[in-house]
């Protein structure tokens, strides 16, 4: 598609479960970027791919998240265990090449929230 | 490794005036910059970028941002400002030899009518 394409919208979890969330990069684009924007409006990059592998994953946390980009998929990011803190909007962002001068495309995010 | 920062959390204008967002910018290598405009409840939009060239870089919307090397700035202005500006603006960095990118804190602007 034209744009990124996240869902679901919004997600609401209660604490201790999974929470998985789902990202459709722009077609043609071979670079998929998560990051997690907390109440303070920071971004936090999370992870990225170059196809199905993982290109840069030094912003994941090392326990409960989890991603992967596969083949004919949406890409996708998991939460396992959830706590108060996960509550978040999750963007994903899609760009064509590795070229530092490419801009990232970015979704809608999905609203975690963590009760 | 990589970082900006955007030193003010609120900048508050008048219809019509000029606005500027400020940024400064810390990278080993030559950096990309970009700048970013969020709306609430959507993803960033994408502004404007500058990677090499004129200083003086011309974006979306009327908005256009100034490279100064020396001063590692990348500030962000508009020479009349509107209402429907208000929205959440976002720096952002990449190292020309790395692949992800850094954002600032974000600075909220509110165009006054």
């Amino acid at each position: 598609g034209e744009e990124v394409a996240q869902t679901p919208k919004h997600l609401v979890r209660g604490e201790g479960q999974k929470a998985k969330l789902y990202c459709a990069p722009i077609k043609g684009h071979s670079y998929v970027f998560w990051y997690q924007q907390v109440l303070k409006n920071e971004f936090k990059f999370l992870i990225s791919f170059q196809n199905e592998n993982v290109f840069d994953e030094t912003g994941m946390p090392k326990e409960r998240f989890s991603a992967k980009c596969l083949p004919n998929s949406p890409c996708s990011l998991e939460i396992q265990a959830t706590k108060l803190e996960d509550s978040a909007v999750y963007f994903c962002a899609s760009s064509q090449s590795t070229s530092g001068n490419q801009p990232q495309h970015f979704g809608d995010g999905t609203r975690l929230s963590i009760l | 490794a990589q970082s900006v920062a955007q030193p003010e959390d609120q900048v508050k204008v008048a219809e019509g005036n000029p606005l500027t967002v400020k940024c400064t910018y810390s990278v080993s290598g030559n950096p990309y910059l970009f700048w970013y405009v969020q709306y609430p409840n959507r993803g960033l939009q994408f502004l404007l970028k500058y990677i090499t060239g004129d200083n003086l870089v011309k974006g979306s919307y009327g908005f256009e941002a100034e490279f100064n090397k020396s001063q590692t700035s990348f500030h962000l202005k508009k020479p009349s400002a509107l209402v429907s500006d208000s929205a959440l603006y976002f720096c952002a960095v990449r190292d020309a030899d790395l692949n992800d990118m850094r954002f600032g804190a974000g600075t909220r602007l509110t165009v006054k009518p």
